[in-house]
């Protein structure tokens, strides 16, 4: 009975290689988020999508490709990774009708690039 | 853009002291300002949320005030107990860069302690 879920919880790949990250929502939220938390903890937006429409993307290197096919999902591409890509990535959704209102995050997904 | 700073870094308390965490931040078109814990390894996890049409609100042993005129919010926990050890995340909400949507912005996180 998860609410949001990704997949995988573990990813450990090469640098220069291609690797992409799912999550789904079963909460009926219409937006949906993917966050970069790095090793320091910070906590950064990477991109947005409300009802699949790309809404909100932070100055994410264009290696990185968000898809929603649904908004129920939203997945993460990431070609040619690098070291710095190492992160734990989460996902988030929230229900935006008139006002922001709180986000539910995903367990993460930690990926190391070595 | 939105810039959101957070006070202490690290905060070590006993166990049934009070805790008090600060974060300052620079849009004056904030008006939601929500609190987040984290355990380690786990996902952030809302405890508390603040709308800029209050000052004041309280659930159970946690409190968020803000003050808009001075652009800051604290979160304080009374009574606090091992369990409360976490790392909590203020944030404030913008619109995107680009103009669109309705993003958070984090403070840096406070890694609190509570010792027995």
């Amino acid at each position: 009975d998860t609410a949001v879920s990704q997949t995988p919880k573990y990813l450990v790949t090469q640098m220069g290689n291609d690797k992409s990250i799912k999550c789904e929502q079963n909460l009926g939220h219409d937006t949906m988020y993917w966050y970069k938390q790095d090793s320091k903890k910070f906590l950064k937006i990477m991109f947005s999508y409300n009802n699949k429409e790309l809404i909100i993307n932070e100055t994410v290197p264009n290696r990185f490709s968000p898809k929603s096919p649904d908004k129920a999902h939203l997945n993460l591409h990431i070609n040619s990774l690098e070291l710095g890509d190492s992160a734990v990535y989460f996902c988030a959704s929230s229900l935006e009708t008139l006002h922001i209102n709180e986000q539910f995050f995903g367990p993460g997904t930690r990926l190391t690039v070595l | 853009g939105e810039n959101v700073e957070q006070h202490p870094s690290t905060l070590s308390v006993q166990e049934g002291d009070s805790a008090v965490i600060k974060c300052t931040y620079s849009d004056s078109a904030s008006n939601y300002f929500p609190w987040y814990k984290q355990e380690l390894g786990k996902r952030p996890q809302l405890i508390i949320d603040i709308r800029s049409n209050v000052g004041e609100k309280k659930d159970q042993r946690i409190a968020v005030t803000l003050n808009k005129t001075a652009k800051h919010f604290s979160l304080h926990i009374t009574e606090t107990q091992p369990e409360d050890s976490a790392v909590y995340f203020c944030a404030a909400n913008h619109k995107g860069i680009t103009g669109g949507g309705n993003k958070l912005t984090f403070g840096t996180g406070t890694q609190l302690k509570v010792e027995l």
